[in-house]
């Protein structure tokens, strides 16, 4: 049983350029979260998914990043035009269901923006 | 706003004695609350929770105490291994699953 799969585990975009997530969650969850770390603090939620839907994006920056799960294939985190600033470790988690289980979190993309 | 407090960035324990990582929040709307140890360049791994109900939650050399009048919840290992060795986060989490993030206290368990 696959755990979730987060691809691709480095990323290094110029300014400017687009980056993409994808986030494969485990078999049989239909709950997906972003998470990001920023250097040296922990982990800050982006928003949380269900398939083709987004349930709370409370931690999204308002401009330029956008997330979808859609009915087929994986999660996609994209962020346009990125900046120096967007450096992290993005994580993402999948749960079975919604409410008081954990989630069970992927190796992590770490972008790195030049 | 800071949610989730973990004030202590590091400890260091002898291997074969007792760890205890504190965490205290503000939420009172949390209904849950999860510990996740993370090693460098890999994901948070889950270690144990506990049901705002209760007041104690035990697996194996892991024990999660939680204060609700003081807002605060404890994760004691014991006996520490070196192996132990890592950040551990503790979080909060309500209805939806999202999870409020402590900043993390580095551990080092000494052989």
């Amino acid at each position: 049983n696959a755990g979730v799969m987060q691809n691709p585990r480095h990323l290094v975009r110029r300014r400017g350029q687009e980056a993409r997530l994808r986030c494969s969650p485990m078999k049989g969850h239909s709950h997906v979260y972003w998470y990001r770390q920023l250097p040296e603090e922990g982990l800050k939620f982006m928003v949380y998914l269900q398939k083709e839907n987004i349930i709370d994006e409370s931690g999204m920056p308002k401009e330029r990043f956008s997330a979808e799960f859609p009915k087929e294939g994986p999660s996609i985190l994209r962020i346009q035009q990125v900046v120096r600033g967007d450096s992290a470790a993005y994580f993402c988690a999948s749960s079975p269901m919604t409410g008081n289980t954990e989630a069970f979190f992927g190796q992590g993309t770490r972008l790195t923006v030049v | 706003d800071q949610q989730v407090k973990q004030n202590s960035p590091s400890l260091s324990v002898q291997e074969g004695r007792i760890s205890i990582l504190n965490c205290d929040y503000t939420n009172s709307m949390f209904d849950y609350f999860l510990w996740y140890k993370k090693y460098p360049a890999e994901g948070p791994t889950f270690l144990i929770s506990i049901s705002s109900i209760k007041d104690k939650n035990e697996d194996g050399r892991f024990t999660v105490f939680l204060n609700k009048s003081a807002k605060h919840l404890s994760l004691h290992i014991v006996p520490s291994q070196p192996g132990d060795s890592a950040v551990y986060f503790c979080a909060g989490s309500g209805n939806t699953g999202k999870l409020i993030f402590g900043q993390g206290t580095t551990l080092q368990v000494k052989p």
